[in-house]
């Protein structure tokens, strides 16, 4: 389809590890937005891109999350030496081109993190 | 600082009841857009709505409607004759415009839980 994608739906891995979790914004959209979501919580925000670079990084818990967007396309948040607390759903969204005035932000599914 | 509160956790309802939402917010920005989302079970986000701060005319797009009052900084919504695809929780959202910085981050309310049972 033509709306945001995230791979993969569903993550479960140990603590310690390292995992990657990509997004494939909508066709075209410049800005790209990752969330996370816990149980019973609304989405916080974590990176802000626009184009290729890191806009706002103001959400990232600490350095052991990191995001890139290397070709202003599809997105990867990494997060090393996962822990337990980093079980959420961790949500992509994407805009046309986050510039001017304040844009929808479409979501994507979503990847749900399972940290053992 | 901004921050939007939703005080109804959960509302329950039977289905045709009309059921509205609350949604409170604070800002000191002039320039700011208020969204809803819906998550039904699903997951996923679905935009419903975005007004602007400029923009008090309310607005109705079938069974749903929206109430924005400035005065009492508030952005109801509204199902008219609700029906059970209805249930999913419903997501507040605000957004400021910065001149200077590149702040385009969503301020989310905890969201309200609605169950429309037939």
């Amino acid at each position: 389809g033509a709306g945001v994608s995230q791979t993969p739906s569903n993550k479960v891995t140990e603590k310690g590890k390292y995992v990657e979790l990509r997004c494939d914004p909508i066709s075209g959209h410049t800005a790209l937005y990752w969330y996370r979501q816990s149980l019973g919580q609304g989405p916080e925000f974590l990176i802000y891109f626009q184009g290729t670079g890191a806009a706002d990084d103001s959400g990232l818990p600490n350095d052991r999350f990191f995001a890139v967007r290397p070709e202003g396309s599809v997105s990867t948040l990494k997060i090393q030496r996962t822990e337990r607390g980093d079980s959420a759903v961790y949500l992509c969204a994407s805009s046309p081109s986050g510039q001017g005035s304040l844009e929808t932000q479409y979501f994507g599914p979503g990847t749900r993190l399972l940290v053992l | 600082a901004q921050k939007v509160t939703q005080a109804q956790t959960e509302i329950s309802v039977v289905e045709k009841e009309d059921v509205t939402l609350d949604c409170v917010y604070e800002t000191r920005d002039t320039t700011y857009y208020l969204f809803w989302y819906k998550q039904p079970p699903s997951g996923e986000l679905v935009f419903l709505i975005r007004r602007n701060s400029f923009d008090e005319q309310n607005e109705i797009s079938g069974r749903y409607s929206w109430n924005f009052q400035k005065s009492t900084s508030s952005f109801n919504f509204t199902i008219t004759a609700s029906q059970v695809v209805d249930s999913a929780v419903y997501f507040c959202a605000l957004s400021v415009s910065r001149i200077a910085g590149n702040n385009r981050k969503l301020i989310w309310g905890l969201g309200t839980s609605l169950a429309v049972n037939p």
